[in-house]
């Protein structure tokens, strides 16, 4: 069965520094996502991804987040300059069209701790 | 902001009894209404869904009601399985917006045998 895949499954950085998040959508879908779940809280949106564009995010997705598709497969989430507070679990999912009644298809997420 | 309620952190039910899930939503924007189980150290799996123009939808021992006018919606499990033993998210999305779900805080579900 298809599956979205996450890399790495945890990494640790310290406070300031530049951190990449990978994700493998499944191979047919069009929309990707990421959302972030901080330790015992709730699982939040922070962006949507379309046709090589972001069609919306959050407020937690400031200038310091990024997100590109740089080869087709890869889907990846950049954080320039990591705060204490970006701690959490981070997420990918995808869906093959536009989200109607369906469901997300998520990934089993990369753990970021931030020292 | 909280578009999405989930007020009970955590239900303890036996093994076979009912399991009832409650959330409560604010937007009437919302079109269709999901829930998502999630194990420790996965990513969330769907469960099951209800669009609005529907007030029940059933998927084996999963039933999903929804009572729109009391923009409230509810998680029915029945039998009560431990394996049904994890954090329950409530989430909401609606046709107009382009694409994102929004998620309730969860409720952790123990089975207990």
């Amino acid at each position: 069965e298809p599956e979205v895949t996450q890399t790495p499954s945890h990494q640790v950085t310290q406070m300031g520094q530049e951190v990449i998040l990978r994700c493998v959508p499944i191979s047919n879908h069009l929309y990707f996502y990421w959302y972030r779940q901080i330790l015992g809280q709730k699982v939040e949106f922070l962006v949507s991804f379309y046709n090589n564009e972001i069609s919306e995010k959050s407020e937690i997705f400031d200038d310091q987040f990024s997100v590109e598709r740089p080869d087709g497969s890869n889907f990846t989430l950049k954080i320039r300059s990591t705060k204490l507070e970006d701690s959490a679990m981070y997420f990918c999912a995808s869906i093959p069209f536009r989200v109607s009644a369906g469901e997300l298809f998520f990934g089993e997420g990369s753990r970021l701790t931030v020292l | 902001d909280q578009q999405v309620k989930q007020n009970s952190p955590s239900l303890s039910v036996q093994e076979g009894r009912i399991s009832i899930l409650n959330c409560d939503y604010t937007n009437s924007m919302f079109d269709y209404f999901l829930w998502y189980k999630k194990y420790p150290a996965e990513g969330p799996t769907f469960l099951i869904s209800i669009s609005s123009i529907k007030d029940k939808n059933e998927d084996g021992r999963f039933t999903v009601f929804l009572n729109k006018s009391a923009k409230h919606l509810s998680l029915h499990i029945v039998p009560s399985q431990p394996g049904d033993s994890a954090v329950y998210f409530c989430a909401a999305g609606g046709y107009s917006s382009a694409s994102k779900i929004i998620f309730g805080s969860g409720t952790r579900l123990s089975i207990r045998p």
